[in-house]
């Protein structure tokens, strides 16, 4: 299976921060990879397919980026509502493998 | 508006089986795949597997933790889908989640999640 490492496994950052969390895959992946948002007691939200496709409705301060077995989240301008846990997903081949999760604080 | 409802969590023995059920509505259920996807308590998302519609012959993947042993389906006639879980261990403890999978060309994603249904696998 491909394992998925995103670093850093945790950051704090002030509202209006940039932040950029990163995921790597153990072998090439395309650009197969979605990142997804869940906030404490709720199920996870999808944010970004295929690398760098934004999901409707979701925030413009969001983007993703990468191809292979780099990709990138960012949120240009960190909000008081971005906390939360962010996950990056392959799907590229089954089974579909997650990193290990983000979490992100504001300060 | 797309709504996923799961059911049927519970407390079980080790060795046990549960079935989860998830009712969909506000989509066409037929043109899609649906998952399961796992999380332990204070843990990662986990894949469980994934049922394809009858288009793609209700063929299914499972993650290797649970193969063998778990058991996904759905029922296009009531809008459903199934988790037939067996041989339950205390690792499969966690919140099952089903989600519906979104098809953009080469691309997919799951899109639309439900709240989840709890499974406590104990003695």
């Amino acid at each position: 299976a491909i394992q998925m490492t995103q670093s850093p496994s945790s950051l704090s950052a002030s509202v209006g921060d940039r932040v950029t969390i990163t995921c790597r895959a153990s072998q090439g992946i395309r650009n197969d990879l979605g990142w997804y948002q869940q906030k404490p007691g709720q199920a996870p939200k999808l944010l970004i397919y295929a690398a760098s496709t934004l999901q409707s409705g979701v925030p413009s301060r969001f983007s993703g980026g990468g191809s292979g077995t780099d990709f990138t989240l960012t949120i240009s301008s960190l909000q008081p509502e971005d906390s939360a846990t962010y996950y990056c997903v392959q799907d590229y081949n089954y089974p579909w493998t997650f990193g290990q999760g983000t979490k992100v604080e504001i300060k | 508006e797309v709504q996923l409802v799961e059911s049927g969590g519970g407390l079980v023995q080790p060795g046990g089986s549960l079935r989860l059920s998830c009712a969909a509505s506000g989509f066409t259920f037929t043109d899609h795949y649906m998952d399961w996807v796992r999380q332990a308590p204070g843990k990662g998302l986990e894949w469980v597997g994934r049922t394809r519609n009858k288009a793609n012959s209700y063929t299914t993947e499972y993650a290797a933790s649970v193969k063998g042993r778990f058991t996904i389906s759905r029922d296009d006639s009531k809008n459903s889908l199934f988790l037939q879980m067996n041989s339950l261990k205390t690792e499969d403890t966690a919140v099952y989640y089903c989600a519906r999978v979104q098809s953009q060309g080469s691309a997919s994603c799951l899109d639309y999640w439900g709240q989840g249904t709890l499974v406590t696998v104990s003695s």
